[in-house]
């Protein structure tokens, strides 16, 4: 199994500009999970779903957009990308199934600079 | 106040030495886990867990939930143990997301 991938590893944009992360897991997991990782910060949510075609916002969804038409893939769009967009994009996936608890699994991440 | 708070923030320390995080959270939860991330960026799953006490090799992972306290602990250090080290917690409100610390920097010197 890859687990979990996510492409690019880095890109710079230009504000303004719009871009779409990508994020696949092989392992048939129910939830995903898109974080940011700013400096000095923990991470934090912006989306997460939990099964193809469920998504709901997490702590700081705006100038986000995602959708979930699979059960491999959630992509995270950027659209009118701004300096405070700049951060490290971790996608994670876990299984969840009546109340168990089951550990998440991270990407490798994507690190994002906006000027 | 974050919900979850990790201490130290940066740890040096010298080989072979014995090291404690910690980490002490505001909110019920319904498990805690321990995460390591590395130099280049990549995080792994170390511990989850609910209650009592975890083991892998050298470390030791324990939790006291009426405190809402972890502890991570490394014995026998080693300079590949430097990582970042991150406490995060499910809580039972959550769809399954976690919540994090800042993190702690461990830096074991040879």
């Amino acid at each position: 199994n890859a687990g979990v991938t996510q492409t690019p590893k880095f890109r710079i944009l230009k504000i303004g500009q719009s871009m779409t992360l990508q994020c696949t897991q092989d392992m048939n997991h129910n939830y995903m999970y898109w974080y940011r990782q700013d400096p000095g910060m923990g991470l934090k949510l912006i989306y997460y779903s939990v099964g193809a075609g469920i998504t709901d916002k997490g702590e700081v969804p705006n100038g986000y957009n995602v959708s979930r038409s699979t059960t491999e893939d959630f992509p995270l769009r950027l659209e009118l990308a701004a300096p405070s967009q700049t951060s490290v994009y971790f996608c994670a996936s876990s299984y969840w199934l009546a109340g168990e608890k089951y550990e998440q699994y991270f990407g490798p991440g994507t690190r994002l600079t906006v000027t | 106040k974050n919900e979850v708070e990790q201490s130290p923030q940066n740890l040096t320390a010298q080989e072979g030495e014995f090291i404690t995080i910690n980490c002490s959270y505001s909110v019920g939860i319904s498990a805690l886990h321990w995460l390591q991330q590395h130099p280049g960026g990549g995080i792994v799953s170390l511990f989850m867990l609910s209650s009592g006490k975890k083991k892998h090799g050298r470390l030791i992972a324990t939790i006291n939930i009426q405190e809402k306290h972890s502890s991570l602990h490394i014995t026998a250090s080693h300079p590949r143990d430097s990582a970042v080290y991150i406490c995060a917690v499910r809580t039972g409100r959550s769809q399954g997301n976690l919540i994090f610390g800042k993190g702690t920097k461990l830096s074991v010197k040879p």
